[in-house]
């Protein structure tokens, strides 16, 4: 059975500092997506990753994608109190919309 | 472009009862999806419609059941409504844009079941 895995499940940030939310799967997939949720909101999309080696960064964040060892990163640069949310990754199992989520990241930046 | 809606928001219901939600995707999509979300499991894919047509489904009983319009429009049925059924359902639209799709998510139907 398809595993995403996602560490850490919780992250406590200052403000300005750097980190990388992993994202883990047990298939072979080269479509990984990225995904931010506020509280009581529904999800955002945030990246779209294609194949082995992408890498996409908007703003503060950055995504990349690993295809042989399964693993993609979101990485977080001189963070501000407006990311906090919680990130999810997912994988689309066969390109089909049968999409498996990660538990969530929930990643809280403080002042 | 509009984006996908979902009625109602939010629905309280006793078990036993049954519930039907409706998602309304961003025009031009064809494919509807349906996620359950509760805190103990995450995000859970129930099924997919695409033009009319059940292509894939999750690992959930049959109380839980879906169908597609012409227009796209779909809806989500749970009959038999237990406690755990309790969630906010998600549904989402795409359309195969570059070989892939990315899917657009609604706000959400928030279900409490008393």
């Amino acid at each position: 059975e398809l595993k995403v895995e996602q560490n850490p499940l919780f992250l406590s940030m200052q403000e300005g500092k750097n980190y990388t939310i992993y994202c883990n799967y047990s298939t072979t997939s080269d479509r990984l997506y990225w995904y931010r949720q506020d509280p009581g909101k529904s999800l955002e999309s945030l990246f779209v990753l294609l194949s082995n080696g992408a890498v996409k960064q908007e703003g503060r964040l950055m995504a990349s994608l690993d295809t042989k060892a399964r693993l993609s990163t979101l990485h977080i640069t001189a963070a501000v109190h407006d990311l906090s949310a919680t990130y999810f990754c997912a994988v689309d199992i066969d390109n089909n919309n049968d999409m498996r989520f990660g538990a969530g990241t929930r990643l809280t930046v403080k002042p | 472009k509009a984006g996908v809606t979902q009625t109602p928001r939010y629905l309280i219901k006793t078990r036993g009862q049954q519930v039907t939600l409706s998602c309304s995707p961003i025009s031009g999509h064809r494919s509807v999806s349906w996620y359950q979300q509760t805190p103990g499991q995450g995000l859970q894919f129930l099924f997919e419609y695409f033009s009319e047509t059940q292509r894939n489904k999750g690992n959930f009983p049959g109380r839980f059941s879906g169908r597609q319009f012409s227009n796209s429009r779909s809806e989500m049925n749970v009959s038999t409504l237990e406690l755990g059924d309790s969630a906010l359902y998600l549904c989402a639209s795409s359309t195969i844009s570059g070989g892939y799709n990315e899917q657009f998510f609604g706000p959400g139907t928030r279900l409490t079941v008393l």
